[in-house]
């Protein structure tokens, strides 16, 4: 089926720390999207991957889209408390024709200051 | 540029009656994808409009239905409300069907 797994599911860091968390899927995707959710708010895009092997940067965070185009990883350099929240995977399945977004479970992250 | 826009922002329902959300698209958008958020859950995707047509539906049942207008804005209408659709309801738009999706804050709904 169309699903992807996101790990680890939560962390608990140090300021300053690095994170590293991915998203695999068992099929093909197209597209590979990162999101941050707050609490009670919608998810803000952070990163968008299109090809296989990119690796894109928007500040401290950095992303890439799988060579095998079934996983993706974000890292966070120098963690800090507003980085607190959840980060969601999600992607356009490679059999698909419809925009259906397919998203993974989420990462909590807690940043202790 | 204006971004997304959803509303109400919160909404209490009782089982068995019919809610319509509402979502303004961001400008120059013609696509509107619709989400249900549970609780420690991420977005499960229920069904997408271009240009006022539905263009793919995730599971969920016909009484889940929807509108996208000439302006690109969007409704969700949900009858006969069950415990179970006590969610977040989001709304994302884009340029085009497989573009990326930009979401808005959200409509939480409680049913009671």
């Amino acid at each position: 089926g169309q699903q992807l797994n996101q790990s680890p599911q939560s962390m608990f860091i140090q300021e300053g720390e690095d994170v590293s968390m991915n998203c695999t899927s068992s099929s093909i995707f197209n597209t590979w999207l990162w999101y941050k959710q707050d609490p009670g708010e919608g998810p803000v895009l952070l990163i968008a991957l299109y090809k296989a092997g990119e690796l894109t940067s928007n500040g401290r965070l950095t992303a890439q889209f799988g060579i095998t185009r079934k996983d993706s990883f974000l890292n966070i350099s120098a963690s800090i408390p507003s980085d607190v929240g959840i980060y969601f995977c999600a992607g356009y399945h490679g059999s698909s024709n419809t925009g259906k977004l397919i998203f993974g479970q989420g990462t909590t992250l807690q940043v202790k200051p | 540029e204006t971004g997304v826009t959803q509303s109400p922002t919160h909404l209490i329902k009782t089982r068995g009656q019919q809610v319509t959300l509402r979502c303004s698209s961001q400008s120059g958008h013609n696509t509107v994808s619709w989400y249900q958020q549970a609780l420690g859950q991420g977005p499960q995707f229920i069904f997408q409009y271009y240009r006022e047509e539905e263009n793919g539906r995730g599971n969920f049942p016909p009484r889940f239905s929807g509108l996208q207008f000439p302006n690109y804005s969007s409704e969700l209408n949900v009858n006969a409300l069950e415990l179970d659709d006590s969610a977040l309801y989001l709304c994302a738009s884009s340029l085009v069907q497989k573009e990326t999706q930009y979401f808005g804050p959200g409509t939480r709904l409680l049913v009671l």
